[in-house]
């Protein structure tokens, strides 16, 4: 079984919706972190939570919204989705004091 | 903005041969890591290089780094046809950064059989 699943892997949806990307892990790791992906370029941090109780600002936060439901749940909204926002999304997990990320498979999500 | 820059963008080679991919960043360094990544898949983390270190191995893999000139090379030795990917590098920067990764924009390595 995969260690950091995303649901769903594929997503099409309309300018205006408000899309929910979901991550969870098994890997027992604290730290959780969204990415973004656009063609030909290296990723993007959009969000980090380094526990439960604690979230933090990326890179290229606005637009995006998270949420820390559990040590292995860590969820990414698009509150109104647009077409720059069409991109390929990563859920990656960390161990605290470690420095390797471990990245589950992606979402690839297009806004029309 | 990223502070990873790679080198070539792109890189072509023959089975058999030596690939060697660059990767430059602006500010210190805790760690720099690199990852592979094959065609719009998830990230696979491949070598981590502590910023007190200058060479690591693991099996074809040779990474070095060179805080002074702020830059770190991936070299795959005997490539092979599988090894086609792209290849980022990620700076740690340490400090109130620790456990955030920065990427460059990778390159894109074709092994041809």
């Amino acid at each position: 079984d995969a260690d950091v699943t995303q649901t769903p892997r594929n997503r099409i949806t309309k300018t205006g919706k408000r899309i929910m990307l979901e991550c969870s892990q098994t890997k027992g790791h604290d730290r959780m972190y969204w990415y973004r992906q656009d063609p030909g370029l290296g990723l993007r941090l959009i969000y980090y939570s380094f526990d439960v109780k604690d979230i933090n600002k990326g890179e290229i936060s606005d637009g995006y919204s998270v949420s820390r439901q559990a040590q292995a749940k860590f969820s990414l909204s698009l509150e109104s989705a647009i077409p720059n926002q069409t991109a390929l999304y990563f859920c990656a997990t960390g161990k605290v004091g470690g420095g390797e990320q471990f990245f589950g498979p992606g979402t690839r999500l297009t806004v029309l | 903005s990223q502070q990873g820059e790679e080198d070539p963008q792109a890189l072509s080679i023959q089975e058999g041969e030596n690939a060697t991919m660059n990767c430059s960043y602006k500010t210190s360094i805790n760690n720099l890591q690199w990852y592979r990544q094959n065609s719009g898949r998830g990230l696979v983390h491949l070598i981590l290089i502590r910023s007190n270190e200058r060479e690591k191995h693991s099996g074809r893999l040779r990474v070095t780094l060179d805080t002074s000139k702020k830059s770190s090379s991936l070299l795959i030795t005997a490539s092979r046809a599988a090894d086609t990917a792209s290849y980022f590098c990620a700076r740690n920067a340490g400090g109130t950064s620790y456990g955030k990764l920065t990427f460059g924009q990778g390159t894109i390595l074709t092994v041809h059989p």
